[in-house]
């Protein structure tokens, strides 16, 4: 079955940077796009950026392009979202989801990962 | 602020019809791009509810339906049943943005 892996909870004080990985398995990894998107304590869900796992390319959202970078590891099937110069906003929960190329669906969910920001 | 406009909250009782409409405008939904809705349980990820054309997602039930008209569209839960409480969202995309926009999400309660 598809399965969504991420990375345990994370703490960072503000200014520092956060990676989150996410393991997929179940199905083919370059045949579907891995996008991240987060939820702030008590809010809705915010798209952030997705990458196609053929080839390796990459749209951000535009609040994060300048802070962003999602990467892939073929090899092992894994998408890295790391978030740079973090700020007491940026504590959320993180989660990637496998993405349908046509329709845009995101079909299959990580669990998440808690990133909180705190001096 | 949401590119997409979803009420905050919605409730109905048990066995009755609520629908949850999601407010797009010229660059998403009214461009005719799909509109996905999802649900939230507490503490747990979003899970894929209903895609594209109305097609539901592997083993939601029948009473979860929607609806697409112009910049708008809907999610129609019939025979409502208490464990249907839960934060429901749609999902597009934006041509203006070139991103996927998501609404702000709807509680819904069950009375």
């Amino acid at each position: 079955q598809v399965q969504l892996v991420q990375s345990g909870a994370a703490v960072r004080k503000p200014g520092a940077s956060v990676e989150v990985s996410c393991k997929a398995s179940g199905y083919d990894f370059t045949n579907y796009y891995i996008h991240w998107v987060r939820q702030g304590p008590g809010q809705g869900l915010e798209w952030m950026g997705r990458i196609n796992p053929r080839g390796g390319s990459t749209t951000y959202a535009q609040k994060f392009h300048l802070r962003v970078t999602i990467t892939t590891d073929t090899s092992t099937g894994t998408v890295f979202m790391e978030l740079s110069n973090v700020g007491p906003t940026d504590t959320a929960v993180y989660f990637c989801a496998r993405g349908q190329f046509i329709s845009g669906n995101l079909d299959s969910w990580g669990q998440g990962t808690q990133v909180t920001v705190s001096s | 602020q949401s590119v997409l406009t979803q009420p905050p909250s919605v409730s109905g009782a048990p066995g009755q019809t609520v629908t949850i409409s999601c407010t797009g405008g010229a660059s998403n939904i009214g461009a005719t791009y799909d509109v996905h809705w999802y649900q939230q349980l507490p503490g747990t990820a979003p899970k894929l509810l209903i895609y594209g054309d109305n097609y539901r997602a592997s083993g939601v039930p029948d009473r979860f339906s929607c609806s697409k008209s112009g910049s708008s569209a809907s999610l129609a839960i019939t025979g409502l049943q208490a464990e249907d409480e839960a934060d429901y969202f749609c999902q597009s995309y934006d041509s203006s943005l070139t991103a996927s926009v998501f609404g702000g999400g709807t509680k819904l309660t069950v009375l």
